[in-house]
């Protein structure tokens, strides 16, 4: 069974700074997904930005950048001049490929942003 | 407006009664699913289903059940709630065959059970 590791539970970066949130999976497949989820105080699961597995190249959504390690099996994410608009909890997700469609999660980071 | 939506938000009740917890969307997904959200935990499959009438248990299915007679609403039934079903309900749908997976989330529904 694949797992998701993020081993930061809580995390603060001050407004304007960049901060780097860590996750790591295991599995033993070739082919699949990976997700960054937000869920800010409003409970909403917002997805940031997603990855195949596939792509060598790291994928970027404004100031959100991950830096994917396949060999390593590290997925993190990179968040670029922090707005207080950025505190929530961030989940990483893990999704296997050929048709998979099940999400596993770590359990979560709680990030705050300092004014 | 595209949406998943969960009802009720809010839900406190006692041990033993019987609940439902109804899923809606309108974005014609074939894909539905259901998890739980627990302190530390992190959010867990609880069931999914990937069309009408084909349902399948996730990783903490014990004490739920499902159903989907359309392919639009896809029910959390809790047969007799208790204590430890206390948690943050997320239903979440998305296409079958899409290769990015996106997984379109409801609001939540917080139950608790005395």
């Amino acid at each position: 069974a694949q797992t998701v590791t993020q081993s930061q539970p809580e995390m603060s970066v001050q407004e304007a700074e960049t901060v780097t949130l860590s996750c790591t999976y295991d599995t033993s497949e070739s082919d699949y997904y990976l997700f960054w989820y937000k869920q800010p105080p409003s409970r909403q699961m917002i997805l940031v930005i997603r990855q195949e597995a596939y792509k060598q190249q790291n994928a970027t959504e404004n100031r959100f950048s991950v830096n994917f390690q396949k060999a390593a099996k590290s997925f993190s994410l990179k968040i670029s001049d922090s707005q207080l608009g950025d505190a929530a909890m961030y989940f990483c997700a893990y999704e296997g490929g050929a048709g998979s469609y099940q999400l596993t999660f770590g359990k979560g980071t709680k990030l705050s942003v300092i004014p | 407006e595209a949406q998943v939506t969960q009802n009720p938000r809010y839900l406190i009740t006692v041990t033993g009664k019987k609940l439902t917890v109804t899923c809606s969307q309108n974005m014609n997904h074939e894909y539905m699913s259901w998890y739980r959200q627990d302190p530390g935990l992190g959010l867990r499959q609880i069931y999914y289903s990937m069309n009408v009438e084909v349902t399948d248990k996730g990783d903490v299915p014990e004490g739920y059940k499902v159903s989907r007679k359309e392919k639009r609403n896809f029910p959390l039934i809790l047969e007799s709630p208790s204590p430890n079903q206390t948690s943050l309900y997320f239903c979440a749908s998305s296409f079958v065959g899409q290769p990015d997976g996106e997984l379109f989330f409801g609001e939540g529904s917080r139950l608790t059970v005395l």
